[in-house]
């Protein structure tokens, strides 16, 4: 069983376009995050949820928008695509201070 | 706001050599943690280290946690190829409300036979 899974593994898209990445996990922690690594494997929290409550909301464009629409999932929305938001992001969640991460959203705009 | 940095970026070793990686915080930690991520995967938690001072060794690995909470090293003995992949540190402040993790900037090890 995985722990912390996302969809899609990886997405390819166009300039302008919407689109959405899925997590879930299955290990009952409160809170879940979202991370983007970019090019250089820097990995730099986005958002952070706990019990589906926005806690940490850094300086992130607000064409990224996360939902959280019950504990075990925290879902990404990202409107008008820029060359700029290719990167790995990340799902994770923890129940104390451990982070356990989900395998990658490889994302390529075009 | 907070940085984490982390010397080197790169290093490439022969098998056998030793390695050492530094983290360095800008501002005092409650806590430090520790994540491998291996090429094309995810990071992967390894330890925490929270007291003043704390050392802590899991087989060729040890993690130093400084004095002031504000700095701390993992040294790696003997490298084998199965260590490749890069490591980062993550600094834990708490927030009030929450616990903040702020990853270092990484480095990344090559081993080579």
């Amino acid at each position: 069983d995985t722990a912390v899974s996302q969809t899609p593994k990886y997405l390819v898209t166009q300039m302008g376009n919407d689109k959405s990445i899925k997590c879930e996990q299955n290990l009952g922690h409160d809170t879940m995050y979202w991370y983007k690594q970019d090019s250089k494997k820097f990995l730099k929290i986005m958002f952070s949820y706990n019990n589906k409550e926005l806690i940490i909301n850094e300086t992130v464009p607000n064409r990224f928008s996360p939902k959280s629409p019950d504990k075990a999932h925290l879902n990404l929305h990202i409107n008008s695509l820029e060359l700029g938001d290719s990167a790995v992001y990340f799902c994770a969640s923890s129940q104390t201070e451990t982070q356990y991460f989900g395998p990658g959203t490889r994302l390529l705009v075009l | 706001g907070q940085q984490v940095m982390q010397i080197p970026q790169y290093q490439h070793v022969q098998e056998g050599e030793d390695f050492t990686t530094y983290c360095n915080s800008s501002t005092t930690l409650s806590n430090i943690q520790w994540y491998k991520q291996r090429p094309g995967g995810h990071p992967v938690f390894l330890i925490q280290l929270v007291k003043s001072g704390e050392v802590k060794k899991q087989k060729r690995l040890t993690f130093q946690f400084g004095e002031a909470k504000k700095n701390s090293s993992l040294h790696i003995t003997a490298t084998q190829t199965t260590d490749v992949g890069t490591y980062f540190c993550a600094g834990s402040i708490n927030t009030g409300t929450a616990s903040k993790l702020t990853f270092g900037t990484g480095t990344r090890l090559q081993v080579t036979l």
